[in-house]
């Protein structure tokens, strides 16, 4: 079946410009995470959506990020006023699994969106 | 706080051969779960091996073992008879503690393993 999907492949922004990051799931996953990639560094999470419902933006870095879910399927990760150290790679995983402390919850990922901005 | 150290930034290796790329973990959860992740030059995350705390015995996956050692904290991928495929950016994972209903992951660094035929 199909994977994780991700739009754009490639963002180059202006500083200041807003973007908007696309994820389509692997269907009837239920859960869905954004991590964020630097260059050469290991992807570090952004937040978690389970269902529709935003459970973790603990790790979103300025309140110019935001991230939605609203029919509990395709996300939208937004920046606002993009600056340099935004430059990255935006990852979208899914899962299955609501979260437990035994067993597999693999996370799917998509292939990201880099961004870079100028 | 939970830690995943991938302490070779590039290994290589010839074609046919095995490697083993090195992870060592931190944390105190005694449930925890290991992944192991190929990133290709596409960018994608290929999901290639699981380890839960739990299980007696090294997982298992085609050319893919992983050398689970609790006692040291340790949890290495063995890739055996490599192909020049093969040759990507590896992340080891740990699955953070079940808390408010989800378990996030947290990577290492990476270790870019390079295939030379």
């Amino acid at each position: 079946g199909a994977g994780v999907s991700q739009s754009p492949r490639y963002k180059v922004a202006k500083r200041g410009q807003d973007v908007a990051l696309r994820c389509d799931p692997i269907s009837g996953h239920v859960s869905l995470f954004w991590y964020q990639q630097a260059l050469g560094q290991g992807p570090e999470f952004l937040t978690y959506f389970q269902n529709e419902a935003q459970l973790d933006k603990s790790g979103l870095p300025s309140d110019r990020f935001f991230a939605e879910r609203p029919e509990g399927s395709v996300s939208t990760l937004k920046i606002q006023r993009t600056q340099q150290e935004d430059s990255a790679v935006y990852l979208c995983a899914s899962s299955d699994a609501i979260g437990r402390d035994r067993g597999t919850d693999t996370q799917y990922f998509g292939p990201g969106t880099r961004l870079t901005v100028l | 706080a939970q830690k995943i150290t991938q302490t070779q930034p590039g290994m290589f290796v010839q074609e046919k051969e095995a490697v083993t790329l090195d992870c060592t973990y931190d944390t105190s959860d005694p449930s925890y779960g290991l992944f192991w992740y190929k990133q290709p030059s596409s960018g994608e995350m290929i999901f290639l091996i699981y380890q839960g705390s739990y299980d007696q015995q090294n997982a298992t996956e085609g050319r893919y073992s992983l050398n689970f050692q609790k006692a040291r904290k340790s949890a290495n991928l063995v890739i055996s008879a490599s192909q020049l495929g093969d040759s990507a950016m590896y992340f080891c994972a740990m699955r953070g503690p079940f808390s408010g209903g989800y378990n996030k992951l947290i990577f290492g660094a990476g270790t870019r393993l390079a295939v030379h035929p």
